[in-house]
């Protein structure tokens, strides 16, 4: 069974500096991997996925993502945190066929001006 | 287009009642989605389904709860005899069908037992 995890429930970082969210995950097939943010009292909006081909993705708002299969990661970075990035944030993983997904437990991620 | 839709968005109910969450699919989806999420402990798959079958039940605890997704209108997560364990938020995603792999999610619905 596949399974995903994210380390640090709460992270800070300051306005305009990085941002890194790692994600480690476990597969027995290769994985499709998804991460969502998810702002108080809302659903989960896509950031950003991996399923095949280029192994560096970028998404919404700036993010991007890049699987490294030999390290079973994929770690989630933006440049520079903005104020409005100020929410949780989700791996998720999903065999292919199954299309049911495996969460981590999420970053809690505070942006401090 | 609209997104998937999820209601009550907010529900209450006393030990023994049952509760019904309604999810409305985006448009062209057949494949829908439930996940559970309790605090402290992120979201975890409960069921998937296609229009008048389950396919996948596997996170769904044995009793007192039930999903179905039918022909017409939207799929219905069914708890009998809610107790106060099942205070959540429960969420309901969809997507296209097979070879897509993204799910959308709905606002979700928090069930608050009293």
């Amino acid at each position: 069974a596949q399974s995903v995890t994210q380390l640090g429930s709460h992270v800070s970082v300051s306005e305009g500096a990085l941002v890194l969210l790692r994600c480690n995950y476990s597969s027995s097939v290769p994985p499709y991997l998804f991460w969502y943010v998810q702002y108080p009292n809302q659903g989960l909006q896509l950031l950003l996925k991996y399923t095949t081909g280029a192994t560096l993705v970028k998404g919404i708002n700036g993010f991007e993502a890049e699987f490294k299969k030999s390290e079973t990661s994929f770690h989630l970075t933006k440049p520079s945190a903005h104020m409005s990035d100020a929410a949780e944030y989700f791996c998720a993983v999903t065999q292919g066929g199954n299309n049911r997904l495996a969460f981590g437990k999420g970053n809690q991620v505070v942006v401090i001006p | 287009n609209a997104g998937v839709m999820q209601n009550p968005r907010h529900l209450v109910r006393r030990r023994g009642q049952e509760a019904r969450l309604r999810c409305s699919p985006m448009k062209g989806h057949s494949h829908v989605y439930w996940y559970r999420q309790l605090p402290e402990e992120g979201l975890k798959f409960m069921v998937y389904l296609q229009k008048e079958n389950i396919i996948d039940e596997s996170g769904m605890p044995k009793e007192r709860f039930s999903a179905e997704f039918p022909k017409e209108g939207p799929s219905i997560l069914r708890i009998q005899q809610v107790v106060r364990g099942d205070s959540a938020a429960y969420f309901c995603a969809s997507s296209p069908g097979l070879g897509s792999y993204e799910q959308y999610f709905g606002p979700g619905t928090r069930l608050t037992v009293t």
